[in-house]
């Protein structure tokens, strides 16, 4: 079936201006998430949503980042006035939730190609 | 401040011997341990997990050993083939204290033929 996709692959734009990214998580997966890689670092957290619960945005890095969760599928980022700091691959992942027995419940993310967005 | 760190930034092996990953946390709240591979422009993509109620977990030639006590992981390859060289990122997460998986920042393995 078809995994998690993202777009655009790529994104220029020029610093101040806003960006929306998108991504499209597997059907009946009820668990979202958003992480940025910068340059030599790891995954870093943004935002979490599962199902019609509130989203848990502490990973936001500022209030310029926002992002929101339509009908329970569709993510979109945005990043406004960006900075050339948040020049980084954003990644989407979605997930759900497997009962394990004595192990609990065990969950595995499953990810997008990423959008490499570079702010100038 | 890294919760999850991987201190090798890469390591190179010959195809056929085993390779080794290692990964430490600092949060002994977790209790949920992943380790996913990435190719280059690719998003990473789910290779092994382990549960703190288990030491180990194997399947093909990938094993995870998780040391509670050290607050250590580690993946072993074996054999390793050519197919494998990419980055291998480990997570961490504890649905008690929050949403948040903690990964690492990867350790770039190259199969030598």
């Amino acid at each position: 079936g078809a995994g998690v996709s993202q777009s655009p692959s790529n994104k220029v734009t020029e610093k101040g201006k806003d960006v929306e990214l998108r991504c499209d998580p597997i059907s009946g997966h009820t668990a979202l998430y958003w992480y940025r890689q910068s340059l030599g670092q790891g995954l870093e957290f943004l935002i979490y949503f599962q199902g019609n619960s509130a989203p848990d945005k502490s990973g936001l890095p500022s209030d310029r980042f926002s992002a929101e969760r339509t009908g329970g599928s569709v993510s979109t980022l945005t990043i406004q006035r960006t900075q050339q700091e948040d020049s980084a691959v954003y990644l989407c992942a979605s997930s759900f939730l497997i009962f394990s027995g004595l192990a609990g419940f065990q969950e595995t993310q499953y990810f997008g190609p990423g959008t490499r967005l570079l702010v100038l | 401040d890294q919760q999850v760190k991987q201190n090798s930034p890469s390591l190179s092996v010959q195809e056929g011997r085993i390779s080794i990953l290692n990964c430490d946390y600092t949060n002994s709240m977790f209790d949920y341990f992943l380790w996913y591979k990435k190719y280059p422009a690719e998003g990473p993509t789910f290779l092994i997990s382990i549960s703190s109620i288990k030491d180990k977990n194997e399947d093909g030639r990938f094993t995870v050993f998780l040391n509670k006590s050290a607050k250590h992981l580690s993946l072993h390859i074996v054999p390793s083939q050519p197919g494998d060289s990419a980055v291998y990122f480990c997570a961490a997460s504890a649905r008690s204290i929050g949403n948040q998986f903690y990964f690492g920042t990867g350790t770039s393995l190259t199969v030598i033929p």
